[in-house]
């Protein structure tokens, strides 16, 4: 069945790179996102990946996926203030239409 | 391009009311999907509507229903609300066939 589990909290100070971890367990998974959610807000798309895929660079952004091990990951570099919010990992099952499964997301602190 | 567009923001309603709450997708998205937000559960799929036609349901009472307009506009009711209903309740519309789901800022439903 479908379960992605994340790390509850994260604390880096600015400027260090962040690293937030998935791991999920259906292997049958698709397409694979990281969503970012601040204080008030609906979800922000920052990234995704296909499962086809191992590693994707998008600017600050970079997800790692290792199907063996059913890990995905995003690293941030240069850590700022205003990366400050939760970030949910997602996936997208073959034969699950549009569902998206999601983690339970990582808050991630900033500090001075 | 206009975002996903959800109305109203904030709604109060007392236990055993009905609410409708209102999604408009990106231009040129027809498939629309229902998320509910909780502290408690996370993010949890509602369904899903294509071409106004529901094409994946998740585990909801049938409480819960939705439908889809021929404009792809998408509408959710909650009929006999209860205390465990309150959450946000996000809508995500795409191009479909597992793109990339993009969020509105959500309606927030306290039940009182």
């Amino acid at each position: 069945g479908e379960d992605v589990e994340q790390s509850l909290f994260l604390s880096v100070r600015e400027g260090d790179s962040s690293v937030i971890n998935c791991t999920y367990t259906d292997s049958s998974s698709t397409y694979l996102y990281w969503y970012k959610q601040e204080p008030g807000a609906g979800l922000q798309l920052l990234t995704y990946i296909f499962s086809n895929m191992d590693m994707k660079q998008d600017q600050r952004l970079t997800v790692l996926l290792n199907k063996k091990d059913k890990h995905l990951s995003l690293r941030i570099a240069d850590t700022q203030t205003g990366d400050s919010a939760i970030y949910f990992c997602a996936e997208i099952v073959t034969g699950g239409g549009n569902k998206l499964t999601f983690g339970t997301g990582t808050q991630l602190k900033v500090e001075l | 391009k206009a975002g996903v567009t959800q109305t109203p923001r904030y709604l109060i309603k007392t236990r055993g009311q009905q609410v409708t709450l209102s999604c408009s997708p990106i231009s040129g998205h027809r498939s629309v999907s229902w998320y509910q937000q909780t502290p408690g559960q996370g993010l949890q799929f509602l369904f899903e509507y294509f071409s106004e036609t529901q094409r994946n349901k998740g585990n909801f009472p049938g409480r819960f229903s939705g439908r889809q307009f021929s404009n792809s506009r998408s509408e959710m009711n909650v009929s006999t609300l209860e205390l465990g209903d309150s959450a946000l309740y996000l809508c995500a519309s795409s191009i479909g066939g597992g793109q990339p789901q993009h969020f509105g800022d959500g309606t927030r439903l306290s039940i009182l």
